[in-house]
């Protein structure tokens, strides 16, 4: 089993549209929960940083943690045709000898239409 | 130049060549990080230095050997590859190597192994 989940799509939306991406976990000892942002030919951007559960919001963005069930979420509200890129969930431990080691899903690519 | 650059962007390199990848931060961070992304896999931590000090190789085969002269700088030599390490190799860096610490990527260098 993986340590992390996460449908890669791809996933069409129209402009407008509410988006949800999803990832799921196995490892409990995570506690850090991000979303990057990786456009094309580009290197992942952080989008959203979350420690532990509970909501985030940044705008058009909403990131959501529910360790309980293990299912970290990011919700793109009225979606633009420059949101199209591929989102990438990644967590990590809390201290120890982690050295800061990030665990990613595998990606989902968001193709917006106008 | 500002953020994270990478050098060369594209290296197209033939099974017995000898060839080195060129990360420069521009952040003041302590910490620089190693990443490989394939094709349909989640992103792999490779190598992490902290302090020009290497803390974590992460089972990387001996034909990767990572360099980091300075805080600023991180060179991945690369020799007798195969045509599975084709791949972008992200270089990532943070102001730590702990849990809390913001990592940021570079663009990326594509690989070809022929």
């Amino acid at each position: 089993q993986k340590e992390v989940e996460q449908d890669p799509g791809p996933l069409s939306v129209p402009e407008g549209a509410i988006v949800s991406l999803n990832c799921t976990y196995s490892n409990s000892a995570f506690q850090y929960f991000m979303w990057y942002r990786q456009y094309s030919r580009k290197g992942p951007e952080l989008l959203m940083y979350t420690y532990s559960s509970g909501n985030k919001e940044d705008g058009r963005f909403t990131a959501q943690v529910d360790k309980s069930s293990k299912y970290i979420s990011l919700f793109i509200r009225d979606s633009q045709p420059s949101d199209s890129a591929t989102y990438l969930c990644a967590m990590k431990n809390a201290g120890g000898t982690s050295y800061g080691k990030l665990t990613f899903g595998q990606g989902t690519i968001l193709t917006v239409h106008p | 130049e500002t953020g994270v650059t990478q050098t060369p962007r594209h290296l197209v390199m033939g099974m017995t060549n000898k060839k080195s990848l060129k990360c420069e931060q521009h952040l003041g961070h302590n910490a620089m990080y190693w990443y490989k992304q394939s094709a349909k896999k989640p992103l792999e931590l490779m190598f992490v230095y902290s302090l020009e000090e290497r803390v974590e190789n992460n089972s990387v085969p001996s034909r990767f050997s990572p360099e980091c002269p300075n805080s600023s700088h991180l060179f991945l030599h690369l020799h007798t590859l195969q045509p599975e390490d084709s791949a972008l190799y992200l270089c990532a860096s943070s102001q730590g190597p702990t849990s809390t610490d913001t990592q940021y990527f570079g663009p990326g260098t594509r690989l070809t192994v022929l």
